[in-house]
């Protein structure tokens, strides 16, 4: 069986801190999608990155960045100087090879004060 | 490009009623996924369509859910009769097809609260 634990249930962080957002996850998968989603307060989810099991490069994407590190099940995402925008909820997610079906953890609520 | 927009956004009704969600997936997008986020737990897994068909049933809860996707353009999920349970944020996606299709672009969400 699959399973996505993020263990941050709410982060809050002042404005222009680095903040990283834990995903663990459980598949006995040995090719497998992760993904990050964001959910702004209008309700959607927004597509962030999906990484490929055999791809352990780690990946940057201006403030953003994800660390995927497949000997402890991890794909954990920071945030590098966060704005006041960066508030949402983020989901960390997991899909088979060759099934589209997303498997989601319980999502990290996340506040930037300014 | 518009995206995937989902009607109605919030529907309050009684137990025991009957409510329709309905999703309109991205233009040109032959795969469209339900989704359902029931309070405090995490987005679940529905169903999967491939144009008209249904790829993968396996998260639909029980026979008082049924989807449906006539022409494989939008798609339709009915709930009845509805019980409190099945209260929650109940969100559509759709993808392409090939290897752009484990990206997702999900809709804003039908709120259902059942009294």
């Amino acid at each position: 069986a699959q399973k996505v634990t993020q263990a941050q249930t709410e982060i809050s962080v002042v404005e222009k801190e680095d903040v990283t957002l834990d995903c663990v996850y459980e598949t006995r998968d040995t090719t497998y999608y992760l993904f990050w989603y964001k959910q702004p307060p209008s309700g959607e989810l927004v597509f962030l990155i999906r990484r490929n099991s055999f791809d352990e490069q780690n990946e940057i994407s201006g403030r953003y960045s994800w660390n995927f590190q497949k000997s402890t099940s991890s794909f954990n995402f920071t945030i590098t100087a966060s704005q006041v925008v960066d508030s949402a909820v983020y989901f960390c997610a997991l899909s088979q090879w060759g099934a589209q079906k997303l498997v989601f953890g319980q999502g990290t609520r996340l506040t930037i004060n300014p | 490009e518009a995206g995937v927009t989902q009607f109605p956004s919030h529907s309050v009704i009684e137990k025991g009623q009957t409510v329709t969600l309905r999703c309109d997936p991205i233009s040109g997008h032959d795969n469209l996924y339900w989704y359902r986020r029931v309070m405090g737990k995490e987005i679940k897994f529905l169903l999967h369509f491939v144009k008209e068909s249904k790829q993968d049933e396996s998260g639909m809860p029980n026979n008082r859910f049924l989807a449906e996707r006539t022409g494989g353009t939008y798609s339709t999920l009915k709930v009845q009769p509805a019980e409190l349970e099945d209260s929650g944020v109940y969100f559509c996606a759709s993808s392409q097809v090939g290897v752009s299709s484990y990206e997702q672009y999900f809709g804003p969400g039908t709120r259902l609260t059942v009294t």
